[in-house]
């Protein structure tokens, strides 16, 4: 079955940065496009961007442009999303989705919190 | 950006009545070369990741129950909880997968 598993827990001052993993399985990881999207304690959904297959395209929302980078592994199954120069607005609870093919997200990771504080 | 817009933010529905939600496009999401409406519905539960509802607007993803549908097209569209059951209380929310990704704000949908 296919399961999404994400890194632990984070905390950070501002102006720091934060790594995220996720960690596929049960399908064929280099065969999808992968998103990260970001729940704000209370707050809606905030979709941060999406990588193609192979790795080489990025799509990232103009508000995040500069300070996101999401990369993948392909020979250990794993999906990174790099976010810098962290303020208290991002802390959130951060998900990896994978891209059901015609752009809907139809598997989703368990969710990592990020806490930016100082 | 489209900017995805949902109608209300919270609505408290009694037992077996139905629900209704709305969400409305800053343009439209429905490609004309393959007549499809590129709208997805999300149920999100508390402590739970967002799962898959409805798809292309109104198709169901396997497993979800009928009383779940989806309707609309180009900018307004629609979910609708037929008989509102107590594990369908939840956050809802439309997704535009026609331009990058957007979501809507959140529906929350309660017991009266």
């Amino acid at each position: 079955q296919v399961q999404l598993v994400q890194s632990g827990a984070e905390v950070k001052k501002p102006g720091a940065s934060v790594k995220l993993s996720c960690k596929a399985s049960g399908y064929t990881f280099s065969t999808y496009y992968m998103h990260w999207v970001r729940q704000a304690p209370g707050q809606g959904l905030e979709w941060m961007g999406m990588i193609n297959p192979s790795g080489d395209t990025t799509t990232y929302p103009q508000k995040l442009q500069g300070r996101v980078t999401m990369t993948r592994d392909t020979s250990t199954r794993t999906l990174y999303m790099e976010l810098s120069s962290l303020r208290s607005e991002d802390t959130a609870v951060y998900y990896c989705a994978r891209d059901q093919g015609s752009g809907w997200l139809d598997y989703w990771g368990q969710g990592t919190l990020v806490t930016v504080s100082s | 950006d489209i900017v995805m817009t949902q109608s209300p933010d919270s609505l408290a529905v009694s037992l077996g009545e139905r629900a209704t939600i709305n969400c409305k496009s800053s343009q439209s999401v429905l490609y004309s070369s393959n007549n499809k409406n590129y709208l997805t519905w999300y149920q999100q539960k508390p402590g739970q990741p967002p799962k898959v509802l409805i798809y292309w607007a109104s198709t169901r993803e396997s497993g979800v129950p009928d009383r779940f549908s989806g309707s609309g097209s180009g900018t307004d569209f629609t979910l609708t909880i037929s008989s509102l059951q107590t594990e369908d209380v939840a956050i809802y929310y439309c997704q535009q997968y026609y331009d990058g990704r957007t979501f809507g704000q959140g529906t929350k949908v309660e017991i009266k």
